[in-house]
């Protein structure tokens, strides 16, 4: 079955410690997509990559970090300048980055403090 | 800048009611996609349909219909005889048509979601 898989589907973070999530697709798509969702919000863009080595940062990348060295895999590492990390982060993929282009969504790892 | 607005925060229906959910947009662009997405309690959005600005049809799918209309840049969505599986939280969502050229630039902006929960 072709999709999209994350993990862990929950994760606790210590205070000052980097985090990393995983997001895996097996679509063979270009473009993969990390988002976040505070209760009550929409989903925010923290970062995208349109091709593997390449990523660009989204409204809110500020204390996060990503690499993209597989086409398959578009990992994220939320640093300890991340202040308020806890919410639910979703990971996408498109066939490429194109406004027409459909983003496929995977179940999301949701993040607390501890 | 791009926006999308909700203004239904929650909705509640009892089962086999029809429902609609508002989305309207600001854009300035001339070509753009509409996109409306499913959140059951699961977390995973599931992607429902997409419709380009120049495509103003409505669109049935089985119990789902859509509503788009440029005039008032409004997208909208309805549940018709809605079940107990409905319930979920709906995004709609609105991209930019700048295709891939390598510059980047590109996002798909969403609403705040509205919630709809289905009563037996």
């Amino acid at each position: 079955d072709g999709g999209i898989t994350q993990s862990p589907k929950y994760l606790f973070r210590k205070e000052g410690q980097n985090v990393t999530l995983s997001c895996e697709q097996n679509l063979n798509h270009d473009a993969m997509y990390w988002y976040r969702q505070d209760p009550g919000q929409g989903l925010r863009l923290i970062y995208y990559s349109q091709i593997v080595n390449d990523f660009q940062k989204g409204d809110i990348a500020e204390g996060y970090s990503v690499s993209r060295e597989k086409k398959e895999s578009f990992p994220l590492t939320v640093t300890s300048a991340q202040k308020n990390p806890t919410a639910f982060y979703l990971c996408a993929s498109s066939i490429r980055q194109a406004a027409s282009e459909t983003q496929y969504f995977g179940p999301g790892t949701r993040l607390l403090v501890l | 800048a791009q926006k999308v607005t909700q203004a239904q925060t929650e909705i509640s229906v009892v089962e086999k009611e029809d429902v609609t959910l508002d989305c309207v947009y600001e854009t300035r662009d001339t070509t753009y996609y509409l996109f409306w997405y499913k959140q059951p309690p699961s977390g995973e959005l599931v992607f429902l349909i997409r419709r380009n600005s120049f495509d103003e049809q409505n669109e049935i799918s089985g119990r789902y219909s859509w509503n788009f209309q440029k005039s008032t840049s409004s997208f909208n969505f309805t549940i018709t005889a809605s079940q107990v599986v409905d319930s979920a939280v709906y995004f709609c969502a609105l991209s930019e048509a700048r295709d891939y050229s390598g510059a980047g630039s590109y996002q798909l902006t969403f609403g705040k979601g509205t919630k709809l929960s289905v009563i037996p």
